[in-house]
């Protein structure tokens, strides 16, 4: 049972460079988070899609994108990074009948 | 304000002791509240959900106050393999997309 999976596990950027974070569930949930966790600062939204073909901003959405390619996928895009996105990006599904949200393992990213 | 507060620790127990977290929560609109358990750079898994009557699962008790806002762990006979990052988790009502606000967490550590 995979879950949530996430690529890359680690990675490095200098600043100014872009990457996409990649998240799939095989659940079939209809509901995908993205959070960053900083020391601290717990869990924070960045942005969430509630079903196929619709994003919409969380708490911190600036300096990102995001696309759900389809019910499986939710990938997030950083456009051109900078040192204060470093940190562990989590990404989550849920179900319909249920608030339980099941996280991915985690992308640690470092921004220089 | 933060919208849920806890006391960040760290909490240091022997084996075999009671330890107790308490974490508070400002929206008196929140209805679903929920315990999750975050291993050292893992990500968070749900450990119980916390409801208006108290409930109990083994050695975890979680008792909730809605009048005080307050949220409650409780962890009988610690073992080893309870150190951890413990998370008090709110459900948020805004939108369709069910989301939930973190508490930055409690860290416990569980001596021999």
């Amino acid at each position: 049972n995979a879950g949530v999976t996430q690529t890359p596990k680690f990675q490095v950027l200098k600043t100014g460079q872009s990457m996409t974070l990649q998240c799939a569930q095989d659940m079939n949930h209809n509901s995908m988070y993205w959070y960053r966790q900083d020391p601290g600062m717990g869990l924070r939204l960045i942005y969430y899609s509630a079903s196929e073909g619709t994003t919409d901003k969380g708490e911190v959405p600036n300096g990102y994108n995001v696309s759900r390619l389809n019910k499986r996928e939710f990938s997030l895009r950083l456009e051109s990074a900078a040192p204060s996105q470093t940190s562990v990006y989590f990404c989550a599904s849920r179900d319909s009948l249920s608030y339980e949200q099941y996280f991915g393992p985690g992308t640690r990213l470092t921004v220089t | 304000r933060k919208e849920v507060e806890q006391d960040p620790g760290p909490f240091n127990v022997p084996e075999g002791a009671t330890v107790a977290f308490n974490c508070t929560y400002s929206n008196s609109a929140s209805q679903s509240f929920f315990w999750y358990r975050q291993d050292c750079r893992k990500e968070p898994k749900l450990l119980m959900s916390v409801y208006s009557s108290g409930n109990e699962d083994g050695r975890f008790t979680a008792q909730l106050n809605r009048a005080s806002q307050y949220i409650s762990l409780l962890i009988r006979d610690s073992k080893l393999s309870d150190s951890a990052t413990y998370l008090c988790v709110v459900n948020r009502r805004t939108g369709s997309a069910r989301q939930l606000t973190f508490g930055s967490g409690t860290q416990l550590t569980v001596l021999p």
